[in-house]
């Protein structure tokens, strides 16, 4: 089975462009969250959807904003792109909220320059 | 809020001996508390998880982990580390009872020394 893809894998962007991260759940999996890796941290909780509505979201700026598509895969979008952006970005998906375990991706990789 | 400390960015051990990862969190409630793996490019693996079913939990790969309330502590052992554990190793903190709206703590990277 295939476990949960996002893309591109490596993105470079200018200081000031919009950027759309992608992220297709495992097949059945209905929750689908983001995370913020930046180099030499650990990563940051920014967004939770669940059947298609947000669920819960960290503390970013309004320049980040997601959604949930009805086949369940998301997006993630950032815009007015800062250097502070650049970071590994993670997507996991999960059957339902709760008790199950959160599967992930293996990130896109996004440079501001 | 809750929080997770990993004490030590980098550990080095030799190959065959224990390995000890540290964790300690706040929480005002009880926590539920994670490990994941992260290999070079790659996403995170969950290794192991404690739901207060039972304070010592055996994960994936002989990992086990110890939840200690009195010290506020939650650490990852091995007990014979091989080559393939290098990797770096996050301890992580949810609210609730499954792994949503994780918060990590910023990583332990172990070495292993051959």
């Amino acid at each position: 089975d295939a476990g949960v893809t996002q893309s591109p894998t490596h993105l470079i962007k200018t200081r000031g462009q919009q950027v759309t991260l992608r992220c297709s759940p495992i097949s059945g999996h209905k929750s689908v969250s983001w995370y913020q890796q930046v180099l030499g941290q650990g990563p940051q909780f920014i967004f939770q959807y669940y059947e298609k509505e947000e669920r819960g979201r960290g503390n970013f700026p309004d320049r980040f904003s997601a959604r949930q598509f009805p086949n369940y895969s998301s997006e993630l979008n950032v815009n007015a792109l800062l250097l502070g952006d650049s970071a590994l970005y993670l997507c996991a998906s999960s059957l339902v909220t709760g008790n199950t375990e959160a599967f992930f991706g293996q990130g896109t990789r996004l440079t501001v320059v | 809020a809750q929080s997770v400390t990993q004490l030590g960015s980098h550990v080095s051990v030799s190959e065959g001996a224990l390995v000890l990862l540290r964790c300690n969190y706040s929480s005002s409630v009880p926590p539920y508390l994670f490990w994941y793996v992260q290999y070079p490019n790659q996403g995170l693996q969950l290794l192991l998880k404690y739901t207060s079913a039972a304070t010592l939990v055996k994960g994936i790969n002989g990992f086990e982990a110890e939840f200690k309330k009195s010290e506020t502590s939650f650490h990852l052992t091995k007990p014979s580390a091989h080559m393939s554990d290098a990797a770096e190793y996050f301890c992580a903190v949810s609210p609730n009872f499954g792994n949503e709206k994780l918060t990590f703590g910023t990583g332990t990277r172990l070495t292993i020394i051959p």
